[in-house]
């Protein structure tokens, strides 16, 4: 069966641009996560979703980021005036949403802002 | 304040060896503790999981030990092959909090040579 799909997978903006970075959650999965990673550290969370409520958006870094999902499956994450700090790979992961259920990841999304 | 601490950072083993990743963590309500495998390019894949009521779990080559006095856990992988070699990360989460969202190490690099 299909995975988490993300797109797109490699993304380069200027510094001070918006982008907007997408998930597909496996379907039927009703929770949906955001991560980023940076170079050489470990995943950090950004988002976490619910059916389409966002009950912890404690992750986010700041107030220039900000996440939708609509319909129960897609979700998009909004950059806005990108700073070159948000360079990262920023991943996706959906899973049944109960107890100890595995978290399964897309491929990533690579941002690089020149 | 980094809750899983994760080590070594890299490790080098030849084939057929016994590499060994160790974690610690500080937050006592973690109770779910997932070791995630991530080829470069890739997201990370779960690899094996392991709950705060057993000491160890065994799949195949793979297998975590858990010492919860210690609030500590690791990752063996018996045999090592270089198709081993990947970025390991171990995490955690809180089945008793709202959102089951993880907190990840640092990452291990673990090269292989045949």
């Amino acid at each position: 069966g299909a995975g988490v799909s993300q797109s797109p997978s490699n993304k380069v903006t200027e510094k001070g641009k918006d982008v907007e970075l997408r998930c597909d959650p496996i379907s039927g999965h009703t929770a949906l996560y955001w991560y980023r990673q940076s170079l050489g550290q470990g995943l950090e969370f950004l988002i976490y979703f619910q059916g389409n409520s966002a009950p912890d958006k404690s992750g986010l870094p700041s107030d220039r980021f900000s996440a939708e999902r609509t319909g129960g499956s897609v979700s998009t994450l909004t950059i806005q005036r990108t700073q070159q700090e948000d360079s990262a790979v920023y991943l996706c992961a959906s899973s049944q949403g109960d107890v100890n259920q595995p978290q399964h990841f897309g491929d990533g999304t690579r941002l690089s802002i020149l | 304040q980094q809750q899983v601490k994760q080590s070594p950072q890299s490790l080098i083993v030849q084939k057929g060896g016994i590499s060994i990743i160790n974690c610690a963590y500080e937050n006592t309500a973690f109770d779910y503790f997932p070791w995630y495998q991530q080829f470069p390019g890739k997201g990370p894949a779960l690899l094996i999981a392991i709950r705060p009521d057993v000491s160890e779990k065994k799949e195949g080559r793979f297998t975590i030990s858990f010492n919860k006095s210690a609030k500590q856990f690791s990752l063996h992988i018996m045999d090592s092959q270089p198709g081993d070699s990947a970025t390991y990360f171990c995490a955690a989460s809180n089945s008793g909090g709202s959102n089951y969202k993880l907190t990840f190490g640092k990452g291990t690099l673990l090269t292989v040579n045949p």
